[in-house]
């Protein structure tokens, strides 16, 4: 079974911090992405990455980066977290087009 | 960014009926389709994936696929409360690489 794990379940943040989450996966996946979910706003791309060291944007870039040093693990960067990032951001790993899901962390920023 | 459209619902059907969602997409290069369950408060979970018109089932889900007309289709036979989720079509449209475009949800309430 593919397993895709998140740093954290639940996050709480001040206006300004810097923000780090991560990802790992275990099934050697050359494709990793980052979404953020909204109610009435569904899915968003935030960021993908097909390789190491390689990124591209997705849909609704601003206000984050990503990292990824090794293939197993991609990092979400928020460099000063905003009240209008508070969300559920979820990783996603592919093989190919099938994408499996980490289980989600809820940010909240204050 | 072309769409991915779905009925918000709910969507109710008596327990032991079957479920119909709905998905209709906008870029006619899709070649590849996915259906998510997500109960309240989890991740997506990938179901069905359908590639070529037609049927294609698992067990109590079938797949349905209509290029042509551009929609995909989910059909949940025996419903089961258990089965009450919010169910999200992912559509890959053509020159996205790997990235897939998902619509909003159909919320599904199987009542006992």
């Amino acid at each position: 079974d593919v397993k895709v794990t998140q740093s954290s379940r639940y996050l709480v943040k001040r206006t300004g911090e810097k923000v780090f989450l991560e990802c790992v996966q275990d099934m050697d996946h050359e494709n990793m992405f980052w979404y953020r979910q909204d109610p009435g706003l569904g899915l968003r791309l935030i960021y993908f990455s097909y390789d190491v060291k390689m990124k591209e944007k997705g849909d609704i870039p601003e206000g984050y980066s990503v990292s990824r040093e090794k293939k197993e693990r991609f990092s979400l960067i928020l460099e000063s977290a905003s009240t209008n990032q508070t969300s559920m951001y979820l990783c996603a790993s592919s093989r190919g087009f099938e994408q499996y899901f980490g289980p989600g962390t809820r940010l909240t920023v204050t | 960014q072309k769409e991915v459209e779905q009925n918000s619902g709910p969507l109710s059907v008596p327990e032991g009926a079957i479920a119909s969602l709905n998905c209709t997409y906008s870029d006619r290069g899709s070649q590849s389709f996915f259906w998510y369950r997500q109960y309240s408060g989890k991740s997506p979970e990938l179901i069905m994936s359908i590639y070529s018109n037609g049927d294609k089932e698992d067990g109590r889900f079938t797949a349905q696929l209509n290029k042509a007309s551009q929609y995909v289709s989910l059909l949940i036979r025996d419903s089961q409360p258990s089965d009450s989720a919010t169910y999200l079509c992912a559509v890959n449209e053509a020159n996205s690489g790997y990235a897939l475009n998902f619509g909003k949800g159909t919320s599904l309430l199987v009542t006992p």
